[in-house]
């Protein structure tokens, strides 16, 4: 079964670092572009990025270069997200999701997806 | 980058009636790269159509998209009652992957 399983949820200080992360099972975890979006309390779907797990070719929306980095581990067929310092308004639910077909392309809609990850961020 | 517009904001139906949502596009979107996603409380979003008009694997011959250049319609011919959730347009074309700001489709 192809499924991607992400890390629990995580409740931390302002400042402080988090890595979360989604991992990969049933297909060949290297050629298939994997992204994350974030959706805030209560708000509408954000994408965040996306990367190729073959060779880390990695996009990011502009409003999220910068602050986060996006990283894949092919030993482990695991895919992270991660912030060095947290504020407040990364408070939010974040997905991975992986793209519908195996190509090199990053053009295409996200079929499979994470459970999510509530990241909370309060002092 | 790419906005896209949903309306209307709010779709209140009864079971068994006709829901037709709206995605419009700030520029055009080349080889119409639109997806439409459905998202339930406490769920993932789950993919309906991509390609503004094939349906994904496993999602019923209700739920149709159409559409091309800067609007693209999702419709859903007869509401089944697991179909009130909250709608969301996506254009996978640019980069950002922009989605629009989705539409709730709830029980009248």
């Amino acid at each position: 079964e192809v499924q991607l399983v992400q890390s629990g949820a995580e409740v931390k200080k302002p400042g402080e670092s988090l890595k979360i992360s989604c991992k990969a099972s049933g297909y060949s975890f290297t050629t298939y572009w994997i992204g994350w979006v974030r959706q805030m309390p209560g708000k509408g779907l954000e994408w965040m990025g996306i990367i190729y797990p073959g060779d880390s070719d990695t996009r990011y929306s502009p409003s999220f270069q910068g602050q986060v980095t996006i990283s894949a581990d092919k030993s482990n067929n695991t895919v992270s997200l991660q912030w060095s310092s947290l504020k407040a308004s990364d408070t939010a639910m974040y997905y991975c999701a992986r793209h519908r077909r195996e190509v090199v392309t990053a053009v295409d809609a996200s079929h499979i997806w994470g459970q999510g990850t509530m990241v909370t961020v309060s002092s | 980058e790419i906005v896209l517009t949903q309306s209307p904001g709010t779709l209140s139906l009864s079971p068994g009636e006709r829901a037709t949502l709206s995605c419009r596009a700030s520029q055009s979107i080349i080889s119409n790269f639109l997806a439409w996603y459905q998202q339930k409380p406490g769920q993932a979003p789950r993919l309906l159509i991509y390609d503004a008009s094939s349906r994904a694997t496993g999602i019923p011959d209700r739920f149709s998209g159409s559409g091309s250049g800067t609007d693209f319609t999702l419709t859903i011919t007869r509401l089944e009652p697991e179909d009130f959730a909250v709608y969301y347009c996506q254009q996978y074309v640019g980069s950002p992957k922009t989605f629009g700001q989705g539409t709730k489709v709830e029980i009248k």
